[in-house]
């Protein structure tokens, strides 16, 4: 089946600094996106982002399916940025979300 | 509009007990879904549902059954509760697999 690898496994950044997530799969895929699970364990929709670029407000996502990676950018990270960062696909001829293994940042004042 | 509704939020059950984690959408959206995500972990997939009556396993179903009888509801039932059970159950539902997922609050499950 489909492999979803996520980098880095864990971030920890100053406030107001910037970052990078990725997301690298193993297939082609028809659906991918970003979640974000808060401390409290709650998962939070980022983007829908089967291909192209997205913006929302201080975070913006990249999917180039051609090449099977997707890039998930947080500009001036708040504390409330902190949490654990998933991406889920679907590959193609698939109905099945399968997820990579999230991305667990920690924003400091 | 509620989205996606899970009952209970939280549950302690001992080992060989029986259980159905409830779960119900008023989106009317065909697919739904059923992970479990063990502590620092990702989610796992269960079992999914393209529409009533049609039901199919995922990565990890060995220990579990699913219905539907509706759109809106997807139990999950749980007949012989191991300790290895013990995850947080996290139902969802989309229109398809084409669309972007709603995921409900979740059930903490403790098997003891």
């Amino acid at each position: 089946g489909i492999q979803v690898e996520q980098s880095p496994p864990d971030l920890i950044l100053q406030e107001g600094a910037n970052s990078t997530l990725r997301c690298n799969f193993s297939d082609s895929v028809n659906n991918l996106q970003w979640f974000h699970q808060n401390p409290w364990g709650q998962l939070i929709n980022l983007f829908y982002i089967p291909s192209g670029t997205k913006q929302n407000g201080r975070l913006s996502a990249t999917t180039v399916a051609t090449e099977r990676y997707s890039l998930l950018y947080i500009s001036s990270s708040q504390t409330t940025d902190s949490g654990v960062y998933f991406c889920a696909v679907v590959a193609s001829g698939t109905y099945k979300y399968i997820f990579g293994t999230g991305t667990r940042l920690k924003v400091l004042a | 509009n509620a989205g996606v509704t899970q009952t209970p939020k939280f549950r302690i059950l001992k080992i060989g007990q029986s259980m159905t984690l409830q779960c119900t959408q008023d989106m009317n959206h065909n697919y739904m879904y059923w992970y479990r995500q063990d502590p620092g972990m990702g989610l796992k997939l269960i079992y999914y549902s393209v529409g009533a009556g049609i039901t199919d396993k995922g990565e990890v179903p060995n220990g579990y059954n699913v219905s539907r009888s509706t759109t809106e509801d997807f139990p999950l039932r749980l007949e012989l509760a191991a300790p290895s059970q013990t995850s947080v159950y996290f139902c969802a539902s989309s229109p398809s697999p084409l669309h972007e997922q709603y995921f409900g609050p979740g059930t903490r499950l403790t098997v003891t």
